[in-house]
């Protein structure tokens, strides 16, 4: 069972499209990341959003955490074909010392045709 | 500025043959870790080090082992190499607090793709 539950798994859209991607938890997180991915390559955050209630935005990405930071939420604007890639939450549990460790979703596959 | 820096990319093994999985950052950062990559299941922790000289088990340490004797390196060692290992695995670092202004996160290397054979 994976502490966090990301959905879908694969999304496969035209450009232009919009397009949201979910990361749950019944497990309360002091922060939660986002990071994407391309092949042969390691993950590369995005963002890091720590307060129950924000919203980030990075260009067209807009990212969400759940006021009760058990959740979050990723939507593309406009998506592009170089928005192509494995995109990932990550958490780090709240209570007594993580020690940075983070729990990762399983991660969603987005492709994004021409 | 290199970041995290992994060797080899790729590796080959036998069953049952050893081999050490080489990580260097040089961002001074204390955090260090060692996640594992298979498909549909994310990114799972093998081990992580908070400091030189200190280590711990992650989720799935079994197989593996690690050593921290400078704030740079970070190499995994693999004993009696199983099919069940493998898999790509990432050495990440980070800082040890989240401070102002900075986004708290990982700096991944860009992997070692493993496979026993």
């Amino acid at each position: 069972t994976q502490l966090l539950e990301q959905s879908p798994q694969f999304l496969s859209i035209q450009e232009g499209e919009n397009l949201t991607v979910y990361c749950n938890s019944s497990s309360v997180f002091s922060s939660l990341q986002w990071y994407r991915q391309e092949p042969g390559e390691g993950p590369v955050l995005l963002v890091t959003v720590v307060t129950g209630g924000e919203v980030k935005k990075l260009k067209r990405l807009t990212f969400q955490f759940g006021d009760a930071r058990k959740d979050s939420s990723l939507h593309i604007t406009a998506a592009q074909p170089g928005d192509t890639g494995l995109y990932l939450c990550a958490g780090d549990l709240a209570g007594g010392t993580s020690y940075g460790k983070l729990t990762f979703g399983q991660g969603t596959i987005l492709t994004v045709h021409p | 500025n290199a970041g995290v820096t992994q060797t080899p990319k790729f590796r080959i093994l036998k069953i049952g043959q050893s081999m050490t999985l080489q990580c260097t950052q040089d961002m001074n950062h204390n955090y260090m870790y060692w996640y594992r990559q298979d498909p549909g299941m994310g990114l799972k922790l093998i081990y992580y080090s908070v400091g030189a000289g200190i280590t711990d088990k992650g989720e799935v340490p079994n197989g593996y082992n690690v050593s921290r004797s400078t704030t740079e390196d970070f190499p995994l060692r693999l004993e009696l190499a199983a099919p069940s290992q493998t898999s790509v695995y990432f050495c990440a670092s980070s800082y040890t607090a989240k401070t102002g202004g900075i986004d708290y996160g990982y700096t991944f290397g860009s992997g070692t793709r493993l496979t026993v054979v």
